[in-house]
């Protein structure tokens, strides 16, 4: 199907695991960023990239690591999971063309780190 | 890092209402947006605003960007349960995004 997918969808996993979460975008938008979503925080961004092997980091980049190798596919990593990462995660992609065109977003994955 | 403040967090009001939601920062941004999210979905852009005193209609929405692109309001006419949702203001800065914490808004029949 057409447009922004992230799985999994739900995910519980254990401290100290490594766990990635996949996003996959149909569009070939050149930006994908991630997100997190706390309750009282909005969504603060962990990573972005503008182009395939082109990352940068956002607001709350530790314990995060994210790679791009092909421009449909943007995951994220968390090396070793702490209960403070316990979060919704969105995935983004837009075309950026102009600074303020619009994000799309996937779905959310909700991980919860016990 | 520029912060943007959105009020109130929580509005509940009844069907036929009108209601307003604010956005606020001490930083300039170059455009501002304006999503909706419903739960266990991600954010659905509603509107860009791009110029200081900048006013945008959708239907029975009505957006308006301050006259130094420091603040926001969106103002609901005659909400309808249809329009229950969190809605979350970001602002353009550098290349980036920074989000409010949104306001939930719930419509009751």
């Amino acid at each position: 199907d057409a447009g922004i997918t992230q799985s999994p969808r739900y995910k519980i996993t254990e401290t100290g695991r490594q766990v990635t979460l996949m996003c996959h975008q149909t569009w070939s938008h050149s930006y994908m960023f991630w997100y997190r979503q706390d309750l009282g925080h909005g969504l603060r961004l962990i990573y972005y990239s503008a182009a395939a092997d082109i990352t940068d980091k956002g607001e709350v980049p530790d314990g995060y690591v994210v790679s791009r190798s092909k421009t449909e596919n943007f995951p994220l990593t968390l090396e070793s999971a702490t209960r403070s990462q316990t979060s919704v995660y969105f995935c983004a992609s837009s075309e950026w063309r102009r600074s303020f065109d619009e994000q799309y977003f996937g779905p959310g994955t909700r991980l919860t780190v016990t | 890092t520029q912060l943007l403040e959105q009020s109130p967090q929580f509005l509940s009001i009844q069907e036929g209402e009108n209601l307003t939601v604010y956005c606020n920062s001490s930083s300039v941004f170059s455009s501002l947006q304006w999503y909706r999210q419903e739960p266990g979905e991600g954010p659905v852009l509603l509107v860009t605003v791009v110029t200081g005193g900048e006013v945008k209609k959708l239907k029975r929405l009505t957006f308006q960007f301050g006259d130094a692109r420091k603040d926001s309001s969106l103002h609901i006419t005659a909400a309808q349960p249809g329009d229950t949702g969190l809605y979350l203001c970001a602002g353009e800065g550098w290349g980036k995004l920074q989000f409010g914490a949104g306001t939930q808004v719930v419509v009751t029949p």
